[in-house]
């Protein structure tokens, strides 16, 4: 089945400083895939749209600024909080769609980002 | 962010018990997804649903997608204790590739 590989699994930064998530589909190409924002015992939330080849498209209320998004190729994209401050602590996850199986969106494994 | 609204929050059962939960909205919804959440991981995808009236079956997980295309069901049969996680339904807005997240079941089971 479609496997979406999400790295690192956690991360611990400083404040101020800025961290990069990797989303890469390991067996299918995806020109679209999502990054979802986690905090604890609580719903996941639509952050922003990553198209390969052109611009993000930001959900409201989220800084396109703070969390950049690159979608270079078919199968990676990249979310970087930028100058991290310990409110950016939270469980990111990336999604991506598998046309074949179920056709659902399959998730990575996510990474904890604890800003310390 | 926008949020589908999912019932119950949480709940206990014993074992070999049936579940139910659902999520309705004020949206309609070309496609409904129900995904598990283990502590810690990602969600794992368990059914999903592409027409309103669709009935499909995982094993001893049946979902289906409703007349109104604005709400949907999970049902479990004869629960386990690995059955014990967080269930959430995602919608995928109409003339859009996006989904939305409900607020998610909280699953115990008692042996």
């Amino acid at each position: 089945g479609a496997v979406v590989s999400q790295h690192p699994s956690w991360v611990i930064c400083k404040s101020g400083t800025s961290v990069k998530i990797e989303c890469r589909s390991l067996d299918f190409q995806a020109t679209t895939m999502f990054w979802y924002r986690q905090f604890p015992k609580q719903s996941l939330m639509l952050m922003a749209t990553s198209n390969e080849g052109s611009k993000a498209t930001y959900e409201q209320g989220v800084e396109k600024d703070k969390f950049l998004i690159n979608h270079a190729s078919l199968t990676l994209s990249t979310l970087t909080v930028t100058s991290a401050h310990p409110e950016d602590s939270s469980f990111y996850i990336c999604s991506a769609r598998d046309a074949g199986g179920m056709g659902g969106y399959t998730f990575g494994s996510g990474t904890r980002l604890t800003v310390v | 962010g926008q949020q589908l609204n999912q019932s119950p929050q949480s709940m206990f059962i014993q074992e070999g018990e049936d579940v139910s939960m659902n999520c309705t909205s004020s949206s309609i919804f070309n496609t409904w997804l129900w995904y598990k959440q283990d502590p810690g991981e990602g969600p794992v995808l368990l059914i999903a649903l592409y027409k309103a009236g669709e009935l499909t079956s995982n094993g001893r997980l049946t979902a289906q997608f409703g007349i109104t295309r604005k709400d949907s069901f999970l049902n479990i049969s004869a629960s386990i204790p690995s059955d014990v996680g967080i269930y959430f339904c995602a919608g995928q807005l109409s003339g859009t590739y996006k989904y939305i997240f409900g607020t998610g079941t909280r699953l115990k089971v008692l042996a």
